[in-house]
Formats: C-alpha cells, sequence, structure tokens
C-alpha cells in the first residue's frame, strides 16, 4: 500500500536548535508539497516541488527555513535556528500531478509534530 | 488574502441525516477541486475530487457539487455515519499555472449517534 512516509513523528528541540523534516514521496508521484498546520492558519502551504524542481517557496520564512529534493524518493524541510512559533504540525504531500482534467490526486503524509520550547 | 474559504468552523448532524459542508473560492483560476477528512493525529486524507468541466460527482455517499458562477462547492454526506467525525478540508488548484493546492481553514463535522 503506498503511502507518504514523514519522519520524524514527534519531535521536541531547545529555541535555536537546527530541525531536519524528511518525506519519502509516493513513488512515481512527480509533486512534493510541504505543509504547516497550526490552530490559526490551517493548512499553510510552504513549498512545492515539481520533478525535484522547487517551483514556489513564497509561503517559507526564507530566513530560517529551506526545502530541497536531493533525489526523487527524498524531500527535505529545514529550520535553523528554530523558534517557539515554528511549532505545529508539518505535512508532507505528494501526487502524480498531469495537468488540466487529468483527476489528479494529492496524498498527505501522517505529519511531524514539532515544538520548540 | 484567504483564497480557499470554509466559513462554518463546525456542524454537527444526527446520524443518518445528510450533512452539508461548504466551501467558496475567490480565485477564478482555480479549476479542480478536492476535499479531504482528517481525524486527530493523523494527516489528511483525500475523499473526493471534482474539476471544473463537472458540476457533480458522486462517490458512494459522497458527493460534491460545483457552481462555477458562484465560485461556491460543497460535499453532502448521505446518510451521515458517526465514523465520519472529522474535521475536513476544502482545497483548489490551477492545472497547468501555479498548480499550488491551496486549502481552506477546514470544518469539523460531529456526527451523533
Amino acid at each position: 500500500d503506498a503511502r507518504v512516509t514523514q519522519t520524524p513523528r514527534d519531535k521536541v528541540t531547545e529555541m535555536g536548535q537546527e530541525v531536519t523534516m524528511r518525506c519519502q514521496p509516493i513513488l512515481g508521484h512527480n509533486t512534493v508539497f510541504w505543509y504547516r498546520q497550526t490552530m490559526m492558519q490551517g493548512l499553510e502551504l510552504l513549498a512545492y516541488f515539481r520533478n525535484r524542481a522547487p517551483l514556489d517557496d513564497s509561503g517559507m520564512p526564507k530566513d530560517r527555513f529551506s526545502a530541497e529534493m536531493p533525489d526523487a524518493t527524498l524531500a527535505t524541510l529545514k529550520i535553523q535556528p528554530s523558534e517557539p512559533r515554528d511549532s505545529a504540525v508539518y505535512f508532507c504531500a505528494s501526487g502524480l500531478v498531469l495537468g488540466a482534467y487529468s483527476g489528479n490526486t494529492i496524498y498527505f503524509g501522517e505529519g511531524s509534530w514539532l515544538t520548540v520550547v | 488574502d484567504q483564497q480557499v474559504k470554509q466559513n462554518s468552523p463546525s456542524l454537527s448532524v444526527q446520524e443518518g441525516r445528510i450533512s452539508i459542508l461548504n466551501c467558496d473560492y475567490t480565485n477564478s483560476m482555480f479549476d479542480y477541486f478536492l476535499w479531504y477528512k482528517k481525524y486527530p493525529a493523523e494527516g489528511p486524507t483525500f475523499l473526493i475530487s471534482i474539476s471544473s468541466i463537472k458540476d457533480k460527482n458522486e462517490d458512494g455517499r459522497f458527493t460534491v457539487f460545483l457552481n462555477k458562477s458562484a465560485k461556491h462547492l460543497s460535499l453532502h454526506i448521505v446518510p451521515s455515519q458517526p465514523g465520519d467525525s472529522a474535521v475536513y478540508f476544502c482545497a483548489a488548484l490551477h492545472q497547468g499555472g501555479s498548480e499550488k493546492l491551496v486549502f481552506g481553514k477546514g470544518m469539523k463535522l460531529t456526527v451523533n449517534p
């Protein structure tokens, strides 16, 4: 059963530390999204990739967040330095987006729960 | 600016009745819409989708209706079951364009036995 895998599931870290979250998209999917869920904002899009190329990271705080896809099986989201306001659930999602009217479906991982103290 | 809006934060219905979840969007470039269901401590799960070339899509107890002129879509669940209790997210996509998947803030559905 194909699924999006995220690690770590839970992370508690001290303010100022570096945090790296990893995502293994579903094999064959060409698009990977990073979302952050907070009570106030719901699901915010941070960044996304198509065929490993970054298409949009306008949702990310550029000074501390970075997202990469070193290969087709791995996407990373890094926060350096982390701050308490970064505490949230971070979701990775992948999908095969082929263009107009093609019945695209996008699947989510279970999320990485980050707490910065 | 919220491009996808779910204006009601919660809905409570009796088991067996119809649940209607509403969603509005502002970006006329959106041409594909998805509904996701989310249980606590889990990731959102894809439920049903609809392309802008259709006005209705049905899958078992779930039907999504799209009114392009009103920029409005709705999810109907008939009959509602207690296991449907979850947070439901509406999402929209502009295929062939920016292709960002943009979400609403979600709506909590409670189905009472």
